[in-house]
């Protein structure tokens, strides 16, 4: 399966407090996108970070992406009880049309108030 | 961004019928369309890649006979689900990617099998 890992699987915290995640990946790739996705609800793009950067901010987000070890990492600063939610990274490979996005287990955060 | 509008979002059916799932990008061409498939507390699958005016790709172990995917315009793909089953039951989600653009998603379609 081409499809990547994220770890971890569930991660409960409380409200103020950093959540990472992390994600890693098996081929190379164009970009790297994370996204967020309420209880059956539709995908929220949150951050695409291309193959050539290695760091990128947006708001509360940071993500960092390592293309020597395939593996990069969401970090919500601050996190409120409204970022409860599954997070997932998406890979667009290198040899793929553009737009065909692989995605990774994801992420079930939880944010106590 | 741009916007991609999935229809129904949410679909309740007999098992044994056929449903259609339509997804349109309403302000780009769309050459590309994705359809993943969702089940509960699991990621998304890849189930098929449909170019405008050619057959659709479909990825291992889908079985194309059962997901009927027609891509006849720039901006619009369906998913028919044929003779649906329970185990069909699941979320439905497509993306649609032009020239050089990223994939923006639609907003999924929930169906459910009885």
């Amino acid at each position: 399966s081409q499809q990547g890992e994220e770890d971890p699987q569930a991660l409960s915290i409380q409200e103020g407090e950093n959540a990472t995640m992390n994600c890693s990946y098996k081929t190379s790739i164009n970009n790297l996108q994370w996204y967020r996705q309420n209880s059956g609800r539709g995908l929220v793009h949150l951050i695409l970070i291309r193959s050539n950067e290695r760091e990128k901010h947006s708001g509360r987000l940071r993500v960092t992406l390592d293309t020597s070890k395939k593996s990069s990492s969401l970090l919500i600063t601050a996190s409120r009880a409204a970022d409860t939610a599954s997070y997932f990274c998406a890979t667009d490979a290198w040899y793929n049309q553009g737009g065909k996005l692989i995605f990774g287990q994801g992420t079930e955060l939880s944010v106590k108030p | 961004g741009a916007v991609v509008s999935q229809h129904p979002s949410w679909v309740i059916c007999k098992s044994g019928t056929s449903v259609k799932i339509e997804c349109r990008s309403l302000d780009f061409q769309a050459t590309t369309m994705f359809w993943y498939r969702q089940f509960p507390k699991q990621s998304l699958m890849l189930m098929a890649t449909s170019n405008e005016g050619s057959k659709a790709t479909y990825e291992q172990g889908v079985e194309k006979d059962k997901f009927l995917i027609n891509h006849a315009s720039l901006t619009l793909s369906t998913l028919t689900v044929t003779s649906a089953h329970p185990e069909d039951s699941s979320f439905y989600i497509c993306s649609a990617s032009g020239v050089d653009t990223e994939a923006f998603f639609g907003q999924g379609t929930r169906l459910t099998v009885v």
